[in-house]
Parts: C-alpha cells; sequence; structure tokens
C-alpha cells in the first residue's frame, strides 16, 4: 500500500544548530514530494516541492530537501534553525494519476533559545 | 487577494444536528479537497473534487457528504454530528494534478458535544 511516514512526531533542538525532519515512502514509482509547514493556528503553507528537475529541492526561510530515491526518502533539512521556525511540519506524497495527496502524520519541531 | 475562505471559523453542535461548512476560492482552481486535522493523525482527506459537478470519496468519507455545484465552492455537509467529528477542518484548492502547490483556508474549528 502506497503511505508516507515521518519518523520522528516531535524534534527538539537549540537554535542556531541544524534541523533534520525525516520521511520515507513506500511506492514503487516515483511521486510528487512536498513539504508543508503549519504554524499555530494557521492554515498550510508550501516549503518545498520536488520536481524531478534536481534532487536537492531549495524552499522557502533557509529550508532545502533531498530526493533520494534508492532510500525513498525526502528529508528536510536546514543548517540553522530559528525561533520563528517552531511550527508542525508535514511530508506530502502525490502518486502519479492519482487525485489527492497522503500526509504523512506530522513533526512537530521545538526550537529553545 | 481572498484566496481560499471557509466559513465558518468556530462552531459548536449537538450530537445529531446537521451543518454546511462553506469553501469559496476564486483563484479559479479546479480541484477542491476537505481534510480533517486531528492531533497524531496529521490531515486525512475526507472529500475531494476535480472538477465543477464531480466529487470523490478520500481516505475518511464517512458521515460526510459534499457538492460542487459551482467551480468556486465546495461545501462540506455533516447530517447527523458526532462527537468522533470533533475536528479542525481545512478546505484546500490547486489548478490540477501533478506539481502545484495547495492552497489552504484557515481551517474551521468544530466542536461536537
Amino acid at each position: 500500500a502506497q503511505s508516507v511516514t515521518q519518523l520522528d512526531s516531535h524534534v527538539s533542538v537549540s537554535e542556531g544548530t541544524p534541523v533534520l525532519l525525516r520521511c520515507n515512502y513506500s511506492s514503487s514509482y516515483s511521486p510528487s514530494l512536498f513539504w508543508y509547514v503549519q504554524h499555530p493556528n494557521k492554515g498550510l503553507q508550501l516549503l518545498l516541492k520536488y520536481t524531478s528537475a534536481a534532487t536537492l529541492v531549495k524552499g522557502i526561510n533557509g529550508f532545502e530537501a533531498e530526493f533520494k530515491k534508492s532510500e525513498t526518502s525526502f528529508h528536510l533539512t536546514k543548517p540553522s534553525a530559528h525561533m520563528s521556525d517552531a511550527a508542525e511540519y508535514f511530508c506530502v506524497v502525490r502518486w502519479i494519476g492519482q487525485g489527492n495527496l497522503i500526509f504523512g502524520k506530522g513533526t512537530k519541531l521545538s526550537v529553545k533559545p | 487577494n481572498a484566496g481560499v475562505t471557509q466559513t465558518p471559523k468556530f462552531r459548536v453542535l449537538k450530537t445529531g444536528q446537521s451543518m454546511t461548512l462553506l469553501c469559496a476560492q476564486d483563484m479559479n482552481h479546479e480541484y477542491m479537497y476537505w481534510y480533517r486535522q486531528d492531533p497524531g493523525l496529521g490531515l486525512r482527506l475526507i472529500h475531494y473534487s476535480v472538477g465543477e459537478g464531480t466529487t470523490a470519496k478520500g481516505e475518511v468519507p464517512d458521515g460526510y457528504n459534499v457538492s460542487r455545484l459551482k467551480k468556486q465552492n465546495f461545501l462540506l455537509g455533516l447530517e447527523s454530528a458526532a462527537p468522533s467529528q470533533t475536528s479542525v477542518y481545512f478546505c484546500a484548492s490547486s489548478s490540477g494534478q501533478g506539481l502545484e502547490k495547495l492552497f489552504f483556508g484557515s481551517g474551521t474549528q468544530l466542536s461536537v458535544l
């Protein structure tokens, strides 16, 4: 069955340290891949998307993600966390030919001063 | 730029009552979606629509109905509300399949007592 797994429900980092949010998908077909961010009491906002043009994708606010087909992963990273990065992050997958998206269960990122 | 507008923002229902959530988008998008968000479960697709006059079931459609009579509107109905339907509901739209991004509304907090 097609699925997307976010390996950590909660990640806590100190301000200025790197961020790594992990995402794996299960499928024998290459999907479209996205990361969305949700700040408290807000709707979701697109951070970045995988277009197949490059395996390393740069998004807004200094985030980037690397598509690794051999590992079926699309992990989200940022070199240096900022307090404003505290939010919930969702890895999202769409398989070609399907009209809907599959959301991971989310990873809540906390940033300590 | 209104984008995606959801009404109402908050609602409290008694078990057995009915209500309709309205989603309106002004971007001429073909695709519209209704999700529910619950702690630890991420976003789950209730129903979606790939164009005016069409609807399809998502992951958790039971207890909900939808209609897409006009391209810009996507209505979500609860005929007989149950406490299990207490959730935050998000509407989203996109221009089509593939790599386009979703635009989300700001959510509706629904409590069923």
